[in-house]
């Protein structure tokens, strides 16, 4: 079946600027999440979802970052005013379950604000 | 503090060897889950082995093995038969459950060289 999708694959974007990055993740996996890949600061996680909930979102690196997720599939990541320090590559993955089953990766969006 | 050490910031092992990437994790919780993930340039990370810390035996796929030794924290992975499509980032990672959150916490990562 088809994985994880994102979009746009890359985004460059400039400072100041909104920007939004898609995941949409395998049909029927309920649980969703978002990391950021960055040189600096390697994997971090940003923010989970149990459907359309998202218990805690204190891993968002600040106020310009948001997410959602609606209809329990797809979700949208907003970074408003971007930053350079913003650059990196957003990974989304899901899982069918959650506490410790596997999270299914997608390809990510490579982000870049000059 | 929740973290994941990958001492080896690069590693480098001839076709059809054996290689040892090592991992240590720190963390309180008594129930985790321990997870090997490969990410080659394309940037797909993709699961490579998975280890319940409640068991004792060791994790097996194909030419992938664990030495999971929980007391000390320690999380190895032993690639036998190195072959060229083995060549990746490699990222060791626990799960836990944290402020209502599931998450992975991952370590810095190997970079996996295969040698013809």
């Amino acid at each position: 079946g088809a994985g994880v999708s994102q979009s746009p694959s890359n985004k460059v974007t400039e400072k100041g600027k909104d920007v939004e990055l898609r995941c949409d993740p395998i049909s029927g996996h309920t649980a969703l999440y978002w990391y950021r890949q960055s040189l600096g600061q390697g994997l971090e996680f940003l923010i989970y979802f149990q459907g359309n909930s998202a218990p805690d979102k204190s891993g968002l690196p600040s106020d310009r970052f948001s997410a959602e997720r609606t209809g329990g599939s797809v979700s949208t990541l907003t970074i408003q005013r971007t930053q350079q320090e913003d650059s990196a590559v957003y990974l989304c993955a899901s899982s069918r379950y959650i506490k410790g089953y596997e999270q299914y990766f997608g390809p990510g969006t490579r982000l870049t604000v000059t | 503090a929740q973290t994941v050490t990958q001492s080896q910031p690069e590693m480098s092992v001839q076709e059809a060897e054996t290689v040892t990437l090592s991992c240590t994790y720190d963390t309180s919780e008594s129930d985790y889950y321990l997870f090997w993930y490969k990410q080659p340039p394309s940037r797909q990370m993709i699961l490579v082995i998975r280890q319940e810390a409640y068991k004792q035996q060791n994790a097996t796929e194909n030419r992938f093995s664990v030495n999971f030794q929980k007391a000390a924290k320690s999380f190895s992975l032993k690639i036998s038969d190195s072959q060229l499509g083995d060549a990746a980032m490699y990222f060791c990672a626990y799960s836990i459950t944290q402020g209502g959150s599931e998450k992975l916490v991952f370590g810095k990562g190997t970079k996996l060289t295969v040698n013809p």
